[in-house]
């Protein structure tokens, strides 16, 4: 099975209160990725880490890479309504054997905002 | 207009009945993958293709079948063997299968057995 572990598996939070779910690997990672999936729709790519510490921000979202390159978090600042949604980490976790190719999810932080 | 097209997007199948899935890019992407999400889950893989004529098992391949004949088609067979088959089937696929790049979703099919 994977071996990585997003939390929390959910999160409610009033408009304007911040957010944060991160995502941790049991072994060492070449990247990460995070995608965004809205309610009824598919997943959207969001950012790609792949430098060890890597911080990287898009508007109000805030991704980092940990210095092991283990673990990797998205937080975002004063979420809106529109920030509804399940997030996903990405990449190439592996059981075991080749990860060659391979893109496997987290399991996903699904985030309520009540307006 | 480029994209990844996954159809039908709803799916009613009877209970031991096998059921195929498509999945069309026309972005030239070499790799292409199938995954299980089940209602409040995330995303399961079940196989990918990182180029033509070869695939390989993901994390939940039993009773699943694909095949990969050409570059833009990777479609899914459910088969009877599936002992859990009602689920939201996503499509994904990307340029570049050495892992580096994002992927590009397909809206799903949803397949109901009854």
């Amino acid at each position: 099975g994977q071996q990585v572990m997003q939390i929390p598996q959910y999160q409610h939070v009033q408009e304007g209160e911040d957010f944060t779910t991160y995502c941790n690997s049991s072994t060492t990672l070449s990247n990460i990725q995070w995608y965004k999936q809205r309610p009824g729709g598919h997943p959207v790519f969001l950012i790609q880490l792949v430098k060890s510490g890597e911080v990287k921000k898009q508007k109000r979202l805030t991704f980092q890479f940990g210095e092991a390159k283990k673990n990797s978090s998205l937080h975002i600042t004063a979420t809106q309504t529109t920030d509804v949604g399940t997030y996903f980490c990405a990449g190439p976790f592996s059981a075991g054997g080749t990860s060659y190719g391979k893109l496997t999810f987290g399991q996903g932080t699904i985030l309520t905002v009540h307006p | 207009d480029g994209g990844i097209t996954q159809s039908p997007k709803y799916l009613f199948r009877k209970e031991g009945q096998n059921v195929t899935l498509s999945c069309e890019q026309n972005l030239n992407h070499d790799a292409m993958y199938w995954y299980r999400q089940d209602p409040g889950q995330g995303l399961r893989l079940i196989y990918y293709s990182q180029i033509v004529n070869d695939f390989q098992k993901g994390d939940i391949a039993e009773g699943y079948s694909v095949s990969r004949e050409k570059k833009e088609s990777f479609p899914l067979t459910v088969t009877s063997a599936q002992k859990n088959p009602t689920a939201f089937y996503l499509c994904a696929s990307r340029t570049d299968r050495a892992a580096n790049t994002e992927a590009f979703f397909g809206q799903g099919t949803r397949l109901t057995v009854v």
